[in-house]
């Protein structure tokens, strides 16, 4: 199994530029989730989806979107890159919200200037 | 405030050498979950707790939950450099769909 799959793995973007981060698993399961994680602050929420068109935000929505019109596939989209989105992005996926682990991508490292 | 603190931030510590991370949270645990991060790479799932009290092993990796100090403890024995990396504590957000919460995570340096 492939797990979740991230791409790019790494990307420099000029402000103002847009970019989709890809996300992609293939266990099948009906959680998925973005995360950012910058130095020394552990990573924070950004969206989240429990199926198929079906979104929510998390901790730090703003400057991001998602859609989710697959089981499979999670795009987080960038429209106006700012530096503060200067950061390591992580997509993890999971069965359910207890009892199980969530699997997690190995990263996008993404550098605004 | 910080839902989950984890002590100490960073450690250094002599290959052979047992150690100890901690992670505190400010609210109830429904669920504790440990990851382990290689500088660099993503995360990778160790172990995950659930009920006060229970231990789980993997490998020379002990983690613990104490469900009324609202506490997990990370025990490493034997200490090697493949243990080396960050470790993440996260807990579930009340039972909701909303993942995890995470702690800033523990700097392991393992010297030879």
């Amino acid at each position: 199994n492939a797990g979740v799959t991230q791409t790019p793995k790494f990307r420099i973007l000029k402000i103002g530029q847009s970019m989709t981060l890809q996300c992609t698993q293939d266990m099948n399961h009906n959680y998925m989730y973005w995360y950012r994680q910058d130095p020394g602050m552990g990573l924070k929420l950004i969206y989240y989806s429990v199926g198929a068109g079906i979104t929510d935000k998390g901790e730090v929505p703003n400057g991001y979107n998602v859609s989710r019109s697959t089981t499979e596939d999670f795009p987080l989209r960038l429209e106006l890159a700012a530096p503060s989105q200067t950061s390591v992005y992580f997509c993890a996926s999971s069965y359910g919200t207890t009892g199980n682990p969530y699997t997690f991508g190995s990263g996008t490292r993404l550098t605004v200037v | 405030s910080q839902e989950l603190e984890q002590s100490p931030q960073s450690l250094i510590v002599q290959e052979g050498k047992n150690l100890t991370i901690n992670c505190t949270s400010s609210k109830t645990l429904y669920g504790l979950y440990w990851y382990k991060q290689k500088y660099g790479e993503g995360l990778i799932f160790l172990m995950m707790l659930q009920k006060g009290g229970e231990e789980k092993s993997h490998e020379k990796i002990t983690a613990k939950l104490d469900e009324k100090k609202q506490q997990s403890s990370l025990h490493i024995t034997a200490s090697q450099p493949s243990h080396a990396g960050i470790y993440l504590c996260g807990r579930l957000s009340g039972g909701g769909a909303d993942g995890l919460t995470f702690g800033k995570g523990t700097h392991l340096i393992i010297q030879p």
